[in-house]
């Protein structure tokens, strides 16, 4: 079945970077997402990235994807006290079908 | 442009008694999500929607959940009778439905406390 794991928290002093890893267990995923979530907020998508790429970056967002370890991490350059958020990453089980999350990952960035 | 709207936002009930939740999704959207996110968990997904059709109903718990999508726009799912497991947020989302775009846009959810 599929299954998506992330470690659960994180902590960063401002201005350094920030890594949040992912492993996933479905090989036949297209696509690979991550989204922030604030207290009380829904989900916000930051970045996707699709399963033939090995790399995309986005501003202060780089993912990588290695698909042979089912491994995809997403860095954030120089973190500030605004990213504090939970992380979570999520892959499309089915074109079009049911996004599988991850726990969270809750990044804590400290002054 | 709007985004998904939900609501109530928050909701407070006493086991055994029934409860409704709303979506209003992104204009144009086709495609309805509802998930439930557990305390400190990810979302799961509860139903899919194409147009007005379930096309994924398998994570739904027949028995106390129903949930519908008449005229293809606004959706609303019920709990009769809610258990105290089922505290939880339920979030909705929507898609275009196109091949080539997949992103689902979440509402900011429903928080509900089942005392």
């Amino acid at each position: 079945g599929e299954d998506v794991e992330q470690s659960l928290f994180l902590s960063v002093r401002e201005g350094d970077s920030s890594v949040i890893n992912c492993t996933y267990t479905d090989s036949s995923s297209t696509y690979l997402y991550w989204y922030k979530q604030e207290p009380g907020a829904g989900l916000q998508l930051l970045t996707y990235i699709f399963s033939n790429m090995d790399m995309k970056q986005d501003q202060r967002l780089t993912v990588l994807l290695n698909k042979k370890d089912k491994h995809l991490s997403l860095r954030i350059a120089d973190t500030q006290t605004g990213d504090s958020a939970i992380y979570f990453c999520a892959e499309i089980y089915n074109q079009g079908g049911k996004l599988i999350f991850g726990q969270g990952t809750e990044l804590s960035v400290k002054p | 442009e709007a985004g998904v709207v939900q609501s109530p936002r928050y909701k407070i009930i006493e086991k055994k008694q029934p409860v409704a939740f709303w979506c209003n999704p992104i204009s144009g959207h086709n495609t309805l999500y509802w998930y439930r996110q557990n305390l400190g968990q990810g979302p799961e997904l509860l139903i899919r929607y194409e147009n007005e059709e379930a096309v994924d109903d398998s994570q739904l718990p027949k028995d106390r959940f129903s949930a519908e999508r008449l005229k293809g726009v606004d959706s609303t799912l019920k709990i009769q009778p809610a258990e105290l497991g089922d505290s939880a947020v339920y979030l909705c989302a929507s898609s275009s439905g196109l091949a080539d775009d997949n992103e689902q846009f979440f509402g900011p959810g429903t928080r509900l406390t089942v005392l």
